[in-house]
């Protein structure tokens, strides 16, 4: 009964190709986010979705299209992956302003 | 315009010796403050948080930090550490007016026996 699940953890393909990553929460929270890890690990938030409206997106190349189906998913599409576009991606969920509970991450992977 | 900073990047200790991790941060408005853990392989893990009130939080495995307004800092301390502690360290600051949470880039912590 994993609080914050994303599916697949390893990823790995093909420049070019399209990818998905899902991630579902069971805790009842009302926000989600979806943030980057690169190679240093940093971490940078990527989107943000309150009820399944869009709240936050940063600066991301519009290859990374968001998609929250009920408040409960939060899921990543990737469209024409790019080599830069290898790191570790984290879902995350929050109820109003309170701690951030993060998924195991998805490493991804671009040959 | 609000940011986290983690002067060290790593931190060796030895086994049992106390730690202190630094953070510091601006922000021209009220903030929450956070620790997360990150373990090899692993997401990230809330340590302890600053929301409101007495400016010394304790948090899980023995972790505690003091937030200090004027100097504007929410250093994490441990008395003694083991082996296990071993990992990423993350500040993290929430603005709430703008919804996110910004991370430090992180400290490792290395303990050898």
């Amino acid at each position: 009964d994993t609080a914050v699940s994303q599916t697949p953890k390893y990823l790995v393909t093909q420049m070019g190709n399209d990818k998905s990553i899902k991630c579902e929460q069971n805790l009842g929270h009302d926000t989600m986010y979806w943030y980057k890890q690169d190679s240093k690990k940093f971490l940078k938030i990527m989107f943000s979705y309150n009820n399944k409206e869009l709240i936050i997106n940063e600066t991301v190349p519009n290859r990374f299209s968001p998609k929250s189906p009920d408040k409960a998913h939060l899921n990543l599409h990737i469209n024409s992956l790019e080599l830069g576009d290898s790191a570790v991606y984290f879902c995350a969920s929050s109820q109003g302003y309170r701690e951030l509970f993060f998924g195991s991450g998805t490493q991804l992977s671009v040959l | 315009a609000q940011s986290v900073t983690q002067l060290d990047s790593q931190v060796p200790v030895f086994e049992e010796a106390p730690v202190e991790l630094r953070c510091n941060y601006s922000s021209s408005v009220s903030v929450y403050l956070f620790w997360y853990v990150q373990y090899p392989n692993q997401g990230l893990q809330l340590l302890l948080k600053y929301l409101s009130g007495s400016t010394l939080v304790k948090g899980i495995n023995g972790f505690e930090a003091e937030f200090n307004k004027s100097q504007t800092s929410f250093h994490l301390r441990k008395p003694s550490v083991h082996i296990s502690d071993t990992a990423e360290y993350f500040c993290a600051l929430l603005n709430t007016g703008f919804q996110k949470l910004v991370f430090g880039t992180g400290t490792r912590l290395l303990v050898s026996p």
